[in-house]
């Protein structure tokens, strides 16, 4: 069965700290999706990266860079000199659906509160 | 570009009562489904369709309906709410299908309900 653990419920950190958000996950198959997903203070779910499991490049967006390891079943997340604006919670999910977009698991989030 | 549209946005119910969550999308995707947000649980799959006339049971389908009678329209039916369904619902919907489509899920702006 899939599964997603984010062990860190709450994390707080300082403008301009560095801070990774960790993600692990179960999953039986071989081809599967790990997502990102962000939800700031206003609610709405935000897409930040989908992975698919073939592809262990780590990725970088700016602040934002992405770990994944194969062997170790993570997908954690980086998020550079941290802004206040980057408080939100910050969902992780798999996925083994073949669209890779479908029947996604999510993890139970990891609140960030980045204080000025 | 409305993307994912859901109404209403908030909605109080008294137990037993039933109502329809509505949700639109306008980006012809084929796949559509509805998760439900409760505190410290992260997001839970109730139902989904991978296209019009398909459904199929999520997660947590209990106490909800659905049906997909075109590709842009996925109403959420609750039969007779109780207070265990008080919740944030979202909708969501992606192109679905092949994998070779780098398609994410993108999400509604959710609806918050409280059954009393």
């Amino acid at each position: 069965a899939q599964k997603v653990t984010q062990a860190q419920t709450e994390i707080s950190v300082v403008e301009k700290e560095d801070v990774t958000l960790d993600c692990v996950y179960e999953t039986r198959d071989t081809t599967y999706y790990l997502f990102w997903y962000k939800q700031p203070p206003s609610g709405e779910l935000v897409f930040l990266i989908r992975r698919n499991s073939f592809d262990e490049q780590n990725e970088i967006s700016g602040r934002y860079s992405w770990n994944f390891q194969k062997s170790t079943s993570s997908f954690n997340f980086t998020i550079t000199a941290s802004q206040v604006v980057d408080s939100a919670v910050y969902f992780c999910a798999l996925s083994e659906a073949q669209g890779g977009s479908e029947k996604l698991v999510f993890g139970k989030g990891t609140k960030l509160t980045v204080n000025p | 570009n409305a993307g994912v549209t859901q109404t209403p946005k908030f909605q109080v119910l008294k137990t037993g009562q039933s109502m329809t969550l509505q949700c639109a999308q306008d980006m012809n995707h084929e796949y559509m489904s509805w998760y439900r947000q409760d505190p410290g649980m992260g997001l839970r799959l109730i139902h989904y369709s991978v296209g019009a006339g398909i459904t199929d049971q999520g997660e947590v389908p209990n106490g909800y309906n659905v049906s997909r009678s075109t590709t842009e329209d996925f109403p959420l039916r609750l039969l007779s709410a109780a207070p265990s369904q008080t919740s944030v619902y979202f909708c969501a919907s992606s192109l679905g299908g092949d994998s070779a489509s780098n398609s994410p899920l993108h999400f509604g702006n959710g609806t918050r309900l409280t059954v009393t």
